[in-house]
């Protein structure tokens, strides 16, 4: 079936630590997305990485499409990090966006 | 970054009620999508359209309704809403140009007393 799984569930970070979030994902997904997030709700698409790597400030994504898997890379993490991180993928020759349960991330300060 | 826009951002309703989330973008994407998730977890797809006058139901059954009239504009509606329905709405749209990446609205916090 089509699926998509993150780990940790929940994480919880002193400030200034680095962390990585993965995403494992069905042979039917494709076309991955990394989502954050924050604390008032607002969902704010971070990395489109069907393969390979990609990076933004403190932030990087690398993606196996051959072992089904991608990372989520926070260097240096701040307080404003926190929230909830979603992989996602489409589902193959189909239309929709299938999400992850999510990582809960919590920064410290 | 996208400019797709919900309201109302929060709203607090009895029981019966009739309600109309609206979303619009305008990026001229025809792919839009109404997505309920409960707080900090999992979102479901309950609604998406390919374009104007095309609507489908998603994974998760819902009593809402959608429509799409024009491209830019994906309203969903509760013709008597119940406490069951409390819940975050979001609507997505994406580019239909092969990469897919989707954009969020701020989403619609409803709360049905």
């Amino acid at each position: 079936g089509i699926q998509v799984e993150q780990s940790p569930p929940d994480l919880i970070l002193q400030e200034g630590a680095n962390s990585t979030l993965r995403c494992n994902f069905s042979d039917s997904v494709n076309n991955l997305q990394w989502f954050h997030q924050n604390p008032w709700g607002q969902l704010i698409n971070l990395f489109y990485i069907p393969s390979g790597t990609k990076q933004n400030g403190r932030l990087s994504a690398t993606t196996v499409a051959t072992e089904r898997y991608s990372l989520l890379y926070i260097s240096s993490s701040q307080t404003t990090d926190s929230g909830v991180y979603f992989c996602a993928g489409r589902e193959t020759g189909g239309f929709k966006t299938i999400f992850g349960a999510g990582t809960r991330l919590f920064v410290k300060a | 970054e996208a400019d797709i826009y919900q309201t109302p951002r929060y709203l607090v309703i009895g029981t019966g009620k009739k309600i109309t989330l609206e979303c619009s973008q305008t990026m001229g994407h025809d792919k839009m999508y109404w997505y309920q998730q409960d707080p900090g977890m999992e979102l479901h797809l309950i609604h998406y359209s390919y374009g104007v006058n095309s609507t489908e139901k998603g994974d998760l059954s819902s009593e809402s309704t959608v429509s799409r009239i024009r491209t830019e504009h994906f309203p969903l509606t509760l013709e008597s809403a119940r406490p069951s329905h409390t819940s975050q709405y979001l609507c997505a749209s994406s580019d239909p140009q092969g990469v897919e990446k989707l954009f969020f609205g701020s989403g619609t916090q409803l709360s049905v007393l």
